[in-house]
């Protein structure tokens, strides 16, 4: 089972450029979530969804935009990247809410450093 | 808002020793509280979970006690193993709030 694939696994980015962190589930799940972590702290919601055609902003939305045309995939652009955004990204999905306390399924997450 | 304490890593213990994980949360209303676990190489998957005051969850040797009183949700287990090495997220979910998530608390059980 592939559950939540994420790609890439590492990167690089110079300040100014931009890039798609793609995500992938086969699970079925309406509800996706972009999440990153930055060293010695907690994951912070970026974007979520609730199905294909609807996002809404997390906590931590500015510099980034993400779309849902469909249901298996979320992918997350940095149009700007900017040294602040260098974090770990977990891209997640679930059956329904994770808010109402359905679990929620990971991918391996995606190192990214801004130089 | 909601927000959670998670003690602070890292944490070493050889096999078979106890072990313990502190969590305490504020939240509003009657939370649910989680407990996420990320292996090495591996995205975060749950672990157990509390939904209710004085509900215990329990997975793989691990429990968590949801108390209320004491806003505290810790992580034990009897007897660790050199496979439970990994990284232990204490979340919690209140009111209309999304998931909020502790640091994260890395332990490493030597043979």
């Amino acid at each position: 089972n592939a559950g939540v694939t994420q790609t890439p696994k590492f990167r690089i980015l110079k300040i100014g450029q931009s890039m798609t962190l793609q995500c992938t589930q086969d699970m079925n799940h309406n509800y996706m979530y972009w999440y990153r972590q930055d060293p010695g702290m907690g994951l912070k919601l970026i974007y979520y969804s609730v199905g294909a055609g609807i996002t809404d902003k997390g906590e931590v939305p500015n510099g980034y935009n993400v779309s849902r045309s469909t249901t298996e995939d979320f992918p997350l652009r940095l149009e700007l990247a900017a040294p602040s955004q260098t974090s770990v990204y977990f891209c997640a999905s679930s059956f329904s809410p994770v808010w109402g306390g359905t679990e929620a399924f990971f991918g391996q997450g995606t190192r990214l450093t801004v130089v | 808002g909601n927000s959670v304490t998670q003690m602070e890593g890292p944490v070493t213990l050889s096999e078979e020793a106890f072990l313990t994980i502190n969590c305490t949360y504020t939240a509003t209303g009657y939370p649910s509280l989680f407990w996420y676990v990320q292996y090495p190489g591996e995205g975060l998957q749950l672990l157990l979970k509390a939904t209710k005051a004085d509900d215990k969850g329990s997975n793989k040797g691990f429990e968590a006690t949801y108390r209320k009183e004491t806003t505290s949700f810790h992580l034990e287990k009897g007897s660790v193993q050199v496979s439970d090495s990994a990284v232990y997220f204490c979340a919690v979910q209140g009111g209309s709030e999304k998931l909020v998530f502790g640091k994260g608390t890395k332990l490493t059980v030597n043979p």
